[in-house]
């Protein structure tokens, strides 16, 4: 069955550095990737889409990146702020239906 | 005003009760969505709808019903709630004429079955 991978466990780093986030799926061959922000209690927050023939995506402090060899994207923020804390989940389009599949979500948390 | 919004915010009811959550917008997009979201399982797709007259199964469609009165809204209905249906469900919309294919979503209602 499809599968998609976010690491469960809290991402916790330190204001400045960069906070890498990954999504690794199985059985899937998505048109394109998108990640979204969730704060407690509200509507994940779209943040960047990525295409299948795309191998890096940038937007301000946001880089995406995806390899469809090895099945993964990788999202990272750099210079990290206490504002950015958030739990970030990653989707894929189901068979380009533009139907999503998300991932659990990983929480990252910025201490100053 | 909200551009996505989900009315109840927040409900308690009772095994067997039939319950309708309701989703309006005013994005003036065409698709919309409904999604529960439970500790450690993350969004699950219950049902979408392309335009007024298409309504799709998701994932886990069992013990759900929708209904698309108008492109502006979208409810979803528990016939007959059960605990295991305790969840925050979310509404989202997206345009199919964006490149992006973003979906907005909703401010969530949960739903708690005793």
């Amino acid at each position: 069955s499809q599968k998609i991978e976010q690491n469960s466990e809290a991402l916790n780093i330190q204001e400045g550095k960069t906070a890498t986030l990954t999504c690794n799926y199985t059985n899937y061959s998505p048109a394109y990737l998108q990640w979204y922000r969730q704060d407690p209690g509200r509507g994940p927050v779209f943040l960047l889409l990525i295409r299948e023939n795309e191998k890096e995506k940038r937007k301000e402090r946001l880089k995406v990146t995806f390899d469809t060899t090895l099945k993964q994207s990788l999202f990272h923020i750099t210079a990290s702020q206490p504002a950015d804390s958030a739990t970030y989940l990653c989707a894929l389009d189901m068979d380009n239906t533009d139907k999503l599949i998300f991932g659990t979500g990983t929480r990252l948390q910025v201490f100053p | 005003d909200a551009d996505v919004t989900q009315t109840p915010r927040n409900r308690i009811t009772k095994t067997g009760k039939r319950i309708m959550l309701e989703c309006s917008q005013t994005k003036g997009h065409d698709r919309m969505y409904w999604y529960r979201q439970d500790p450690g399982l993350g969004l699950q797709l219950i049902y979408y709808s392309f335009d007024v007259k298409d309504i799709n199964k998701g994932e886990i469609s069992d013990g759900y019903s929708v209904s698309r009165q108008a492109q502006a809204k979208f409810s979803l209905s528990l016939e007959s709630a059960i605990p295991n249906q305790t969840a925050l469900y979310f509404c989202a919309t997206s345009d199919s004429g964006t490149v992006n294919n973003e979906q907005f979503f909703g401010p969530g209602t949960r739903l708690t079955v005793l």
